[in-house]
């Protein structure tokens, strides 16, 4: 079935350094969006991807989607403290939205 | 803040009781979800409800029954539910666009459910 793995599992980052998370499918996959969970709280869209090698940013945030639409990256750009959180790629089909397992990012002040 | 209601925000159930938990949304959205998420797990998709009707059910055990009365509602009903069911349940809406989804998910803060 549909499945996305997602690397690394965790991440301790110092302030100010980069963070990359990465996710893989063995499929390819239609567009795959990217969600945000802050500690006790609710997955919040943060973009969704759908072309072929497309590239999004947000300030500091770099999304990629790979050529063959099997990959994904997020990368962070000197991190603050306001980005901990788990980070998801989802794969979507149709009605369905599946969450791969997440990063976890910890940043040390 | 979110703009998908969900109550109650915490729920302690015994296994012999019966419950409900409610979502609302009204943003116009037709396609509503029911998401379980465990402690450091992603969500996992429970069920699916486009234009009000049940288009996906992921093998849910039938303790668990949702009901879509109208676009803006969900519910699911709770009943002899086990120790493991114990989890964030989120609800979460979108608008489903006829075929490959390319809108967000909207989730609400969801329903901290613990079962003794």
């Amino acid at each position: 079935g549909q499945q996305v793995m997602q690397i690394p599992q965790y991440q301790h980052v110092q302030e100010g350094e980069d963070f990359t998370t990465y996710c893989n499918s063995s499929t390819t996959l239609s567009n795959i969006q990217w969600y945000k969970q802050r500690p006790g709280g609710h997955p919040v869209f943060l973009i969704q991807l759908v072309k072929s090698g497309e590239v999004k940013k947000q300030k500091r945030l770099t999304f990629q989607f790979g050529e063959a639409k099997k990959n994904s990256s997020l990368h962070i750009t000197a991190t603050q403290t306001t980005d901990v959180g788990t980070y998801f790629c989802a794969e979507t089909s149709y009605d369905k939205v599946i969450f791969g397992p997440g990063t976890s990012l910890s940043v040390i002040p | 803040d979110t703009e998908v209601t969900q109550t109650p925000k915490h729920l302690v159930m015994g296994m012999t009781n019966k419950k409900s938990l409610k979502c609302e949304q009204h943003m116009g959205h037709r396609a509503m979800y029911w998401y379980k998420q465990k402690a450091k797990k992603p969500p996992e998709l429970m069920f699916v409800y486009s234009y009000e009707k049940l288009s996906i059910n992921e093998s849910v055990p039938s303790r668990f029954s949702p009901e879509c009365p109208n676009s803006s509602l969900l519910n699911l009903h709770l009943h002899a539910l086990q120790p493991e069911d114990s989890a964030l349940y989120l609800c979460a809406s979108s608008q489903p666009t006829g075929g490959i989804i390319d809108s967000p998910l909207h989730f609400g803060n969801g329903t901290r459910l613990t079962v003794t």
